[in-house]
C-alpha cells in the first residue's frame, strides 16, 4: 500500500529558529512529491514541487530535498516567522499511471512563536 | 495564474437533506477535477477523480450514489452530498488539472465547509 507519513504531527518554534519537516513514503518509485502550506478552514497553498529526477528545489526561505532510496523529502523553513504558522502537507503522486492522483500525508502543524 | 473557486466556501444544512458544492476554474479549461475531503485535523483523502463528460472515479470506500459528481463542462464540477447526515461533515476541496508548458499543473480551491446538523 502507498502511503505518506508526516512526523512530528505538531511542532513549535521560536521565532527565527530554523524549521525542519519530515515526510516519508512507502514506495520509491515516485513521480513527484509536492509540499503544500494549509492556513486554517482554508484551501492549499502549493510551495514546492520536487520531480523524481530532481533532489531539491528552493523558493525564497524554503527548501525542500528528495531522496527516493531512502523514502524521504525534507522541507526546511530558514529563520522562521509567525506568518510561517500553518499546516504543512507532503502529497505525493506515484507514479505516471496515478495519474494526478495525489496521496497525501497527515500534515505537520506549525506554530512559531513570537 | 490558475485560479479555482468553490461555493458555497461553507453551508449548514438539516440532515437528510441534499448539498451541492460547486468548483469552478475560472480562467482555464480543467479536463480533470479531484474532489477530497478533510475531517478535522487529518489530512486530504481523495473522494474521486471527474473528467468532464464521462463518469467520475471514486476511490475505494467512497459511496457514488451518496457523493454526486458531475462535471458537464471544462470549467466546472460539482459534488452532491445526498441524504447528508452529521457524519458527512468535513471541509471539501477540489482541484483541477491543467497543462502548462507541457506540465501537469494541480490547483487547489479554497475549500468548502459542510456542517450537517
Amino acid at each position: 500500500k502507498q502511503e505518506v507519513t508526516q512526523i512530528p504531527a505538531a511542532l513549535s518554534v521560536p521565532e527565527g529558529e530554523n524549521l525542519v519537516l519530515n515526510c516519508s513514503f512507502t514506495d520509491s518509485a515516485i513521480y513527484n512529491l509536492q509540499w503544500f502550506r494549509q492556513d486554517p478552514g482554508k484551501g492549499l497553498t502549493s510551495l514546492l514541487l520536487i520531480q523524481s529526477s530532481q533532489r531539491e528545489q528552493t523558493s525564497g526561505r524554503l527548501n525542500a530535498s528528495l531522496d527516493k532510496s531512502s523514502g524521504r523529502s525534507t522541507l526546511y523553513i530558514a529563520a522562521s516567522q509567525p506568518g510561517d504558522s500553518a499546516t504543512y502537507l507532503c502529497a505525493v503522486r506515484f507514479g505516471w499511471a496515478a495519474g494526478n492522483k495525489l496521496t497525501f500525508g497527515g500534515g505537520t502543524r506549525v506554530l512559531v512563536k513570537p | 495564474g490558475a485560479v479555482v473557486s468553490q461555493h458555497p466556501s461553507w453551508v449548514i444544512c438539516k440532515s437528510g437533506t441534499s448539498v451541492k458544492i460547486e468548483c469552478r476554474s475560472l480562467d482555464f479549461q480543467a479536463t480533470t477535477m479531484f474532489w477530497y475531503r478533510q475531517f478535522p485535523k487529518q489530512s486530504l483523502m481523495l473522494m474521486a477523480t471527474s473528467n468532464e463528460g464521462s463518469k467520475a472515479t471514486y476511490e475505494q470506500g467512497v459511496e457514488k450514489d451518496k457523493f454526486l459528481i458531475n462535471h458537464a463542462s471544462l470549467t466546472l464540477s460539482t459534488l452532491t452530498v445526498t441524504s447528508a447526515h452529521p457524519e458527512d461533515s468535513s471541509f471539501y476541496i477540489c482541484s483541477a488539472r491543467t497543462v502548462k508548458a507541457g506540465a501537469n499543473v494541480l490547483t487547489f480551491g479554497a475549500g468548502s465547509r459542510l456542517t450537517v446538523l
